[in-house]
């Protein structure tokens, strides 16, 4: 089975532009969940979607936003760039077999986003 | 407020020896934890989980310990190998809630000198 794919690897912007970031998770997994990774931080989690729907959602602000498709392939896309959004967005999915399983998550690779 | 900490930002230990990672939660509604590892450029793996019924879990050279009334958990791999080099992320979450995310600590880097 082929992991989890994020486009593109490496993306530079300026303050103000938007950007999409794309994530294809493993098949068969219906859930998609969005993390932002700076250093010292962890991983800060964005939002959840399952079936086209947002289950779950983080602290972060309305310029953050996803969306997820009928084929479970999800965009997030964060719009008036600022230079604190530079960081790593990683995309995870998961087979959401319930119980304890559903929260092993498989990450793809990442998206290093700089703002300048 | 974090409500899993990773109070170590990084740990060296000597091929051959034992690495301890520890983690700490607030939130007493966590019963499942997970440990993830993560090399540079590619995202994090899975590396071993338990559940709160449980004070031991063990794969191989790796072993989670959890300590419920402490509200503390560590990770140990004996032996410690270089390729055990990586960010380590403790994880945790809610599973008999509707508090239904996985909680990430900030991560410790252990490097594994030879």
């Amino acid at each position: 089975k082929a992991g989890v794919t994020q486009t593109p690897r490496y993306l530079i912007k300026t303050r103000g532009q938007q950007v999409t970031l794309s994530c294809s998770p493993i098949s068969g997994h219906r859930s998609v969940s969005w993390y932002q990774q700076t250093p010292g931080q962890g991983l800060q989690f964005l939002f959840e979607y399952f079936s086209e729907t947002q289950r779950n959602k983080g602290n972060f602000p309305g310029r953050f936003s996803g969306r997820q498709f009928s084929n479970s392939r999800s965009e997030m896309n964060v719009s008036t760039l600022e230079l604190g959004d530079s960081a790593l967005y990683l995309c995870a999915s998961s087979p959401l077999a319930g119980g304890p399983a559903k929260n092993i998550q498989y990450f793809g690779a990442g998206t290093r986003l700089s703002v300048l | 407020d974090q409500q899993v900490k990773q109070n170590s930002p990084s740990l060296s230990v000597q091929e051959g020896r034992i690495s301890i990672l520890n983690c700490d939660y607030t939130n007493s509604m966590f019963d499942y934890f997970l440990w993830y590892k993560k090399y540079p450029a590619e995202g994090p793996t899975f590396l071993i989980s338990i559940s709160s019924i449980k004070d031991k879990n063990e794969d191989g050279r790796f072993t989670v310990f959890l300590n419920k009334s402490a509200k503390h958990l560590s990770l140990h791999i004996v032996p410690s190998q270089p390729g055990d080099s990586a960010v380590y992320f403790c994880a945790a979450s809610a599973l008999k809630t509707s508090y239904d995310k996985v909680i990430f600590g900030p991560g410790t880097s252990l490097s594994v000198i030879p």
